[in-house]
């Protein structure tokens, strides 16, 4: 499996502002997948991330509101635009394993919009 | 529409007995289903997974059976232990279908000593 890292673990932030979350793979990997889970919620697909081209956003996510970057197959950036309290929430990295039927996580960010 | 129903939210059980966490889904189309533990303010741990070939997966104290014909599946942890106390999510996807993961609500297990 991949080791992955995020960054930051836990932040609490202004309303208003906005705040990015990084995301290190261990290994190169094709897709790089965003989730979110709101209190008392499942996991949710915000984004898919791929190296080279345009993230493909999941109904009801926007790229105003959650910019995208993958510079490289190793790194994604996502951030969180224009916070408000419904944005606080686990936000989890993940990667597809190399069989391609896995999908490992980031230890996730928690942020809190206060 | 949840195509992934986890219907219980939480489940409590004795240390040493069995936990059973059962997960529904919809869609016909899910070929391999996965289960992730979770702890609190973590990311999700990949526990164990099954094809859609096979009907039971065994690995140490987790077991994963599969019905396709009632589109069900549970996680079976015997004996539980106190540290499997979290919350469980079942997940599904189809295999090459370029679609994600569809993850259901998540059953926390709460294992008393």
């Amino acid at each position: 499996s991949a080791v992955i890292s995020q960054k930051p673990s836990r932040d609490i932030c202004q309303r208003g502002t906005s705040l990015t979350i990084q995301c290190q793979v261990d290994s190169q990997v094709t897709m790089m997948f965003w989730y979110r889970q709101q209190p008392g919620q499942s996991l949710t697909l915000i984004a898919t991330a791929n190296q080279g081209s345009e993230a493909t956003y999941e109904s009801g996510f926007v790229i105003d509101k959650f910019p995208i970057s993958r510079p490289n197959l190793t790194f994604s950036t996502l951030t969180v635009s224009n916070m408000s309290p419904e944005d606080s929430s686990i936000y989890l990295c993940s990667v597809q394993g190399h069989s391609g039927n896995t999908i490992y996580f980031g230890e996730g960010s928690w942020l809190t919009v206060v | 529409d949840q195509q992934v129903k986890q219907n219980s939210p939480s489940l409590s059980v004795q240390e040493g007995r069995i936990s059973i966490l059962n997960c529904d889904y919809t869609n016909s189309m899910f070929d391999y289903f996965l289960w992730y533990k979770k702890y609190p303010a973590e990311g999700p741990t990949f526990l164990i997974s099954i094809s859609s070939i096979k009907d039971k997966n065994e690995d140490g104290r987790f077991t994963v059976f599969l019905n396709k014909s009632a589109k069900h599946l549970s996680l079976h942890i015997v004996p539980s232990q106190p540290g499997d106390s979290a919350v469980y999510f079942c997940a599904a996807i189809i295999l090459g279908g370029n679609t994600p993961l569809v993850f259901g609500k998540g059953t926390r297990l709460s294992v008393i000593a």
